[in-house]
């Protein structure tokens, strides 16, 4: 079993559409992360939280440490947000472990 | 914007021959970390580095894996006698802070990646 597992692995939306992504963990962590990876291959960190909530423009990410869960919420999704999402989470050290990722299309 | 930058961006490489990925963290950051992606694969993480030695190593960076820091800015992944399943993305990662308390406290800043192809 995966130690991070994230829901659904595909996604497709139109535009406008509310957006969630469900990553659940298995092991304790310090930190949960949330990055992008665009199309060509980079990655961006989107959030990292240890607990409650924190919102940047129309992403909003959410953990709940007790279920072991976190979800990303994008909200007016747009083509733009094509991407994968990632979620990733550190336990007693410094590396990350990461997720599958679930590719996220919104169509215009 | 401060941005962790890589080159090359792409290599192709015959098996066994040796190859240096480089990478260029942002400027104040002290935490530094190589990861891989296979194709298709999840990101995997390799080394993290502090103070001029490897902090943490994965199962995977074995001994054909060396990292380095040979100045003040450049930090640099080599790979001695490269074998097929070495292709893969390679990313590079640094963060302004690392463990604190145990902690690991840190948001972490990738680069492109550098894509390694071992024919």
């Amino acid at each position: 079993k995966n130690e991070v597992e994230q829901s659904p692995q595909n996604l497709t939306a139109q535009e406008g559409e509310f957006i969630t992504i469900n990553c659940s963990y298995s092991v304790g962590i310090s930190a949960l992360h949330w990055l992008q990876q665009h199309p060509g291959g980079g990655i961006v960190s989107l959030f990292m939280l240890s607990s409650g909530k924190k919102k940047h423009g129309r992403l909003i990410a959410t953990i709940n440490i007790q279920e072991k869960h976190s979800s990303l919420h994008i909200t007016a999704s747009h083509p733009r947000d094509s991407a994968v999402y990632i979620c990733a989470v550190t336990t007693s050290g410094s590396r990350l472990t990461f997720g599958e990722g679930t590719q996220l299309t919104v169509n215009p | 914007e401060p941005e962790v930058t890589q080159t090359p961006s792409h290599q192709v490489t015959q098996m066994g021959q040796e190859v240096i990925l480089r990478c260029v963290p942002i400027s104040n950051h002290l935490y530094f970390y190589w990861y891989r992606q296979i194709l298709g694969q999840k990101v995997e993480f390799l080394v993290s580095f502090y103070n001029n030695e490897i902090s943490e190593k994965s199962e995977i960076f074995d001994d054909q894996f060396s990292v380095e820091r040979p100045d003040g800015s450049n930090f640099t992944l080599k790979i001695r006698s490269t074998k097929l399943e070495d292709s893969a993305m390679y990313f590079c990662a640094s963060s302004a802070v690392g463990r604190l308390a145990g902690i690991f406290a840190g948001e972490l800043f990738f680069g492109e990646g550098s894509r390694l192809t071992v024919l």
